[in-house]
């Protein structure tokens, strides 16, 4: 089975830095996928990670710790537009490329 | 196109009705994927298709749910006999071989 883990909300103040974890169980792995969704609209791809290690994207960065089954989203500089759901989902090892996707993180960012 | 498009936006259906939502992937891209998502939680796998292979269907809920893929483009996800619990928002996603998924916007179903 396929268990992913995410904090179901978060708050941070706007010029800050966030952390959002991810914790997955899956029986497979082949890579970790960031997404970002705005309330209403469809998820926008944030980053891969398939290998150990942090990748770095603007004031975005996420983190795979494979051994751990454990990623994060790094968002620094917060700005207001920040606030929005943040998906964490995991591709499986399975030929389908489907991804098997956490409940999401509701950041809100306040002034 | 310039992305993945959905069809109807918004759909309300009376309880046992059919219904039938509409997906335009992105020119190009070989896979394509639907996934529910409900209030309150993640995105659920329904089905895959990619190329001119068998479709994967190991999520689709029920034998009320089918879907198809017509000339390796659009798609269209079928709901038989619709029920409550079906109300959810329904998300198409197609990507080029394994790379990352363009979500289109999404068909809001409202069963009553």
């Amino acid at each position: 089975g396929q268990n992913i883990d995410q904090p179901t909300e978060m708050t941070a103040t706007e010029g800050a830095i966030v952390q959002i974890n991810c914790t997955y169980q899956t029986s497979g792995f082949n890579g970790l996928f960031w997404y970002q969704q705005h309330a209403g609209e469809a998820p926008t791809f944030l980053s891969y990670n398939v290998l150990d290690g942090l990748e770095e994207k603007g004031r975005f960065s996420s983190f795979l710790s494979r051994s751990k089954g454990y990623s994060y989203l790094l968002l620094k500089e917060l700005q207001m537009k920040d606030s929005a759901s943040y998906l964490c989902a995991v591709r499986g090892l399975t030929g389908a490329n489907n991804l098997f996707f956490g409940t999401g993180t509701r950041l809100t960012v306040i002034p | 196109g310039a992305g993945v498009s959905q069809s109807p936006s918004n759909k309300v259906t009376e309880k046992g009705k059919d219904v039938e939502l509409r997906c335009d992937p992105i020119s190009g891209h070989t896979a394509l994927y639907w996934y529910r998502q409900s209030l309150g939680q993640g995105l659920e796998f329904l089905i895959y298709f990619q190329g001119n292979s068998a479709p994967d269907k190991s999520g689709l809920p029920s034998d009320r749910f089918s879907a198809e893929r017509t000339g390796g483009s659009v798609s269209t996800l079928t709901i038989q006999r619709t029920q409550q619990e079906d109300s959810a928002v329904y998300l198409c996603a197609s990507s080029p071989a394994r790379k990352e998924q363009f979500f289109g916007p999404g068909t809001r179903l409202t069963v009553l």
